[in-house]
């Protein structure tokens, strides 16, 4: 079955700074990569995915890039905020199948 | 807020004791998930059904059991089976239309304790 790989766990960033994080993934035949976020004590909210056919995707502060060769894919936060700290999750869902297999998260904390 | 919920909040049990969590969801959505949620290990998969009267089991099925009898709703029993149920436990729930990007709409969770 897919297996998704997160990096890092942990993210601790100055306001205005850039956050990146990483995952990859095993399954070829994975073509759809949401991200999530997931503040505390909140539940996990879609904030960007990307499908397979597509490089990258923007939505203001928050990009997304596809490698598909490399089998991986990272989300960029830029300008960031004190209220873009939470728990991010990015995941990878194989084609024709409707189940995620998510990464195990990257808390990040930006501070004022 | 609304379409997902899942009840109660906060679920505190004895061990040995089964226990259900309730799920319910007006989006008319046909596929519903339950997965478990521990520091560290991200979102596990634990049960999941794409249609009424049909579940498949997920990464982590043993000690849980679930039914879906109706389209709305989604119950998960954590059974006596469970080693280490304290977790917090998330619903969520998506389309099945092919080709669509079957955004999945979680619930708010209920953190269940075993005393």
């Amino acid at each position: 079955g897919e297996n998704v790989e997160q990096h890092p766990s942990t993210l601790s960033v100055q306001e205005g700074d850039s956050a990146v994080i990483k995952c990859t993934y095993s399954d070829s035949a994975s073509n759809y990569f949401p991200w999530y976020k997931q503040e505390l004590g909140k539940r996990p909210q879609l904030i960007i995915d990307i499908r397979s056919n597509v490089g990258e995707k923007k939505d203001q502060r928050i990009a997304v890039t596809l490698n598909k060769t490399a089998k991986h894919f990272s989300l960029h936060i830029t300008e960031t905020q004190p209220e873009d700290s939470a728990v991010y999750f990015c995941a990878a869902r194989p084609s024709g199948y409707s189940t995620l297999t998510f990464g195990k998260g990257t808390m990040l904390l930006v501070s004022p | 807020d609304g379409g997902i919920t899942q009840s109660p909040k906060y679920l505190f049990r004895k061990e040995g004791q089964n226990v259900t969590l309730s799920c319910e969801q007006n989006l008319n959505h046909d596929a519903m998930y339950w997965y478990r949620q521990d520091p560290g290990q991200g979102l596990r998969l634990i049960y999941y059904s794409q249609i009424v009267n049909d579940f498949q089991k997920g990464d982590i099925a043993e000690g849980y059991s679930v039914s879906r009898e109706k389209k709305e709703s989604f119950p998960l029993t954590v059974t006596s089976a469970q080693k280490n149920p304290t977790a917090f436990y998330l619903c969520a729930s998506s389309t099945r239309l092919a080709g669509v990007d079957n955004e999945q709409f979680f619930g708010p969770g209920t953190r269940l304790t075993v005393l």
